[in-house]
This record gives structure tokens, sequence and C-alpha cells, in this order.
């Protein structure tokens, strides 16, 4: 089945202590992201990778590193979580990721990783 | 930066009554496509609405792009109870970054 996975669904962690949220594609695309959902803000994108060791800033992109080593992961690290980091967290994923016509820039998400910072 | 705003936040309609959000953006949109979020779910692809003046359609649901591809509205007819959830909408300007609106809200008493 195609499918965004993410680990863990639920976090909760206190602040500076490192973490690392995991995504996975079986959909071979190229095209990968993060996002932060809060209430009232909508999807916040905090970084983008075009491809293998290609990751680009989003909007929200401080306090949070991300890597692309292998075309089907790319995880989300926060290196010193603060409690404003507190959120829903999606990862989701596209054939490709330009503003070009075609079906090849639908975004499919992951279930969603619910984090808390205390 | 680009901006992409939706209107209303919140809807409450009675099954049976229509409903309308409408999206805008600072900047013009190379495309724009539109999700609906579950209550408690992720969000799931609609459709994609490409040319200045689209309209498309999936049964209950019709979707526009204006002329200037700076704005977009998603009307339903007759909203059903399983029209409940979130919708967003989402373009990209120029480059590889997609943003999204904040969402519309859509609550439906049966």
């Amino acid at each position: 089945e195609a499918q965004v996975t993410q680990n863990p669904r639920y976090l909760i962690t206190v602040t500076g202590k490192k973490l690392t949220v995991t995504c996975s594609q079986n959909m071979n695309h190229e095209y990968m992201s993060w996002y932060r959902q809060d209430p009232g803000l909508g999807l916040r994108q905090i970084y983008y990778s075009m491809n293998v060791e290609v990751t680009d800033k989003g909007d929200v992109p401080e306090g949070y590193k991300v890597s692309r080593k292998e075309k089907r992961n790319f995880p989300l690290i926060l290196e010193s979580p603060s409690p404003n980091q507190t959120s829903l967290y999606f990862c989701a994923s596209s054939l490709g990721g330009t503003g070009l016509a075609g079906a090849w820039n639908t975004q499919y998400f992951g279930p969603g990783t619910r984090l808390t910072v205390l | 930066g680009q901006q992409v705003m939706q209107i209303p936040q919140y809807q409450h309609v009675q099954e049976g009554e229509d409903f309308t959000t409408y999206c805008n953006s600072s900047t013009t949109l190379s495309n724009i496509q539109w999700y609906k979020q579950r209550p408690g779910g992720h969000p799931v692809f609609l459709i994609q609405l490409v040319k200045s003046g689209e309209v498309k359609k999936q049964k209950r649901l019709t979707f526009q792009f204006g002329e200037a591809k700076k704005n977009s509205s998603l009307h339903i007819t007759a909203t059903q109870t399983t029209d409940v959830g979130t919708y967003f909408c989402a373009g990209y300007n120029a480059g590889n970054m997609l943003t999204f609106g904040g969402g519309t809200r859509l609550m439906v008493k049966p």
C-alpha cells in the first residue's frame, strides 16, 4: 500500500532533550516536506527536500534540522526542543515539488505526530 | 513572503445548506490545490486548478480559480454530515515552496 509513515505518533518530552521524528514513503517520491499545524495558523512548511542531499528552508525552519540521505526517508530533528515547538507535525511527499501543472505535485500526508514539549 | 488567507475560519451550517470558503493569495499562483482534513486525520488532496478562470466540479463540490490567479473558492452544495472537516487551499508561487491557507473548519448540524 502506498503510504507515508511517521514515528512516533505521539511524544511528550522535556525542554532541551534532543528528539527525532522519522518519516518514510514507499512511493519513490522526489519531494518531501515537513509541516507543523497549529490552531488558526493552518499548515506551515518547516523544511522541504527536492531530492537526496537537497534541502531548503520553508516558512518556519528555526529550531529544526532535517536530512535527506536516502530518497525514502526524511527525518525531522529537534536538537533542543522548546515549549513553543509543541504542535502537530505532518510529513508529506509528492512526485515533484514545483508549481508546474500536473498531478506530480499532489501532496500525500503522513498520519501526523503530536509533540508536547514540557 | 507569500501569504495565503482563507475565510471564514469557521462555518456552522444546517445539513442541506450550501457552504463556500474563499482563498486569497498575496502573490500570483502558478496553481492552487485544495485539501480536506477530517477531525483527527491528516490532509487529503481534493483537486488542483492550474488555468486562469478554471472551474472544476466533483459531485457537490465546485472549485474556481480566479482570472488573476490570486484567489480561489470551494463551494459545497447541499452539505451533508460527511462534509465535516477543515478545508485548506495551498498554492505554489514561482518556486518550490507550497504555502497553505489557514483553513476553514466546516461543521454541519444534522
